[in-house]
C-alpha cells in the first residue's frame, strides 16, 4: 500500500508570496495532519483534520489555513510569506478517530522562503 | 503547556551497544507515547509506540514507559552504524501528539 504522499518535495517562494502545500493519507486513513519542522527542533504542530472537520489548530498565526477534501486528502495554505516560515512541512495521516492511533509521516515538503 | 523533554545529545555508542534514548513528560493525563526515528533530511518514522505501563519489545528495540515518573524510554541493543539517526519522543493525550526536540544518536564502528 502506499503510504502518505506529499507534493512539492522542495519549494522555493519570495517573501510575500503564497504557497500551497498537498497531501494525500494512506488509504483507508480519515484523519491528516500538519507540522513545521524547523532545523534542530521536533515538529510543531499546526492543524489536524478529521472527516473533513478541523480538530486542532496549534499556535500559528491566521496566515496559515488548510482544508481536507471528501477524498481525505488535504491542503495547507500559507500567505504573506516570512523568511522564518522556512522550514520542513510534515503531513501525518492516522487510521482512526480515537486519541490512541499512530500518526504515519510523508516525506515532507521543503520550503525555502527567500 | 506541555512539555516533552529530551536531552538532544548526541548520544554516541560503539556498534553492538545498548542505546538508551530518554524523554520526560509534562502532562500527567498523557495515555500515548511514541518514538520516531529521523535520519538526517528525511521525514520521521513511527518504530514503536507504547500505551500501558512496563515494557514493550519489537525486535532490537524496547520501549519503556513509567506513568508515575511521567517518562518514556527507548533501548536500543546491539545498536548498529546504521542506527545513526535522530530520535523524537512524542506524547499525546488527545489527539495531537507533542514531540520532543529529539536526541542525536551516533553509533561508531
Amino acid at each position: 500500500d502506499a503510504g502518505v504522499t506529499q507534493s512539492p518535495t522542495h519549494l522555493i517562494k519570495t517573501r510575500g508570496q503564497h504557497v500551497t502545500l498537498r497531501c494525500s493519507p494512506i488509504s483507508g486513513h480519515k484523519s491528516v495532519s500538519w507540522y513545521q519542522q524547523v532545523l534542530g527542533q521536533g515538529p510543531q504542530f499546526i492543524f489536524q483534520y478529521y472527516e473533513k472537520e478541523e480538530r486542532g489548530r496549534g499556535n500559528f498565526p491566521d496566515r496559515f489555513s488548510a482544508r481536507q477534501f471528501p477524498n481525505y486528502s488535504s491542503e495547507l495554505n500559507v500567505n504573506a510569506l516570512l523568511l522564518g516560515d522556512s522550514a520542513l512541512y510534515l503531513c501525518a495521516s492516522t487510521g482512526g478517530g480515537g486519541s490512541l492511533y499512530e500518526q504515519y509521516f510523508g516525506p515532507g515538503t521543503r520550503l525555502t522562503v527567500t | 503547556q506541555k512539555e516533552v523533554e529530551q536531552n538532544s545529545g548526541p548520544l554516541s555508542v560503539p556498534e553492538g551497544a545498548i542505546a538508551s534514548l530518554n524523554c520526560t513528560y509534562s502532562d500527567r493525563g498523557s495515555q500515548s507515547f511514541f518514538w520516531y526515528r529521523q535520519y538526517s533530511g528525511k521525514s520521521p518514522e513511527l518504530i514503536m509506540f507504547i500505551y500501558s505501563n512496563g515494557d514493550k519489545e519489537d525486535g532490537r528495540f524496547t520501549a519503556q514507559l513509567n506513568k508515575a515518573s511521567q517518562y518514556v524510554s527507548l533501548l536500543i541493543r546491539d545498536s548498529q552504524p546504521s542506527d545513526s539517526a535522530t530520535y523524537l519522543c512524542a506524547v499525546g493525550g488527545s489527539y495531537i501528539p507533542t514531540f520532543g526536540r529529539g536526541t542525536s544518536l551516533i553509533v561508531h564502528p
